[in-house]
């Protein structure tokens, strides 16, 4: 499969803690994407690095990628009761027409 | 806030029913994405389209139908609704730099 696997699937931390979260993909990308879901809406975007990028930020966001690894990883710093979601990545494979999404983390953030 | 709507939100019906979900954008993106979403899992492609009058079928094997008649209109339909319908359905566009914008979503419970 070429699909994005998750890590952690779940995540429980407590306010103005960072927290991490994981993606790794089997084939090379154009770029990777990042969303945001809260219970029961559609997806945000967040943030998409491309394959020639190692780092982008945007605000408390901070996302890697390691396309040797195959892999990113997602950083919110100082975290907020508000980011309580869950986070999906999703990957724009080579000679792909769509997206691919992981299954996504779900994050709690405990006040 | 993008640009997409979809409508109902929720929806309860009977088997056997017919159902149209629509989904309208107002960012004129050609391409556009129907997923099936259960509570807290990942998301499945079950149609898309690279623009009016162009329609595929996605990687989940799905009993429903879409149409591309306009730009901005993308509703999916199913024919004849069973219980296994029961789930979240999901429209999204995309930009020219592969970033997809979601609607709220359609719950469908089918009893």
């Amino acid at each position: 499969s070429q699909q994005g696997e998750e890590d952690p699937q779940a995540l429980s931390i407590q306010e103005g803690e960072n927290a991490t979260m994981n993606c790794s993909y089997k084939t090379s990308i154009n770029n990777l994407q990042w969303y945001r879901q809260n219970s029961g809406r559609g997806l945000v975007h967040l943030i998409l690095i491309r394959s020639n990028e190692r780092e982008k930020h945007s605000g408390r966001l901070r996302v890697t990628l390691d396309t040797s690894k195959k892999s990113s990883s997602l950083l919110i710093t100082a975290s907020r009761a508000a980011d309580t979601a869950s986070y999906f990545c999703a990957t724009d494979f080579q000679g792909a027409q769509k997206l691919v999404f992981g299954q996504g983390t779900r994050l709690t953030i405990n006040p | 806030e993008a640009d997409i709507y979809q409508t109902p939100r929720y929806l309860v019906i009977g088997t056997g029913k017919k159902i149209t979900l629509e989904c309208s954008q107002t960012m004129g993106h050609d391409k556009m994405y129907w997923y099936q979403q259960d509570p807290g899992m990942e998301l499945h492609l079950i149609h898309y389209s690279y623009g009016v009058n162009s329609t595929e079928k996605g990687d989940l094997s799905s009993e429903s139908t879409v149409s591309r008649i306009r730009t901005e209109h993308f509703p999916l339909t199913l024919e004849s609704a069973r219980p296994s319908h029961t789930s979240q359905y999901l429209c999204a566009s995309q930009t020219g730099g592969r970033e997809q914008y979601f609607g709220p979503g359609t719950r469908l419970t089918v009893t």
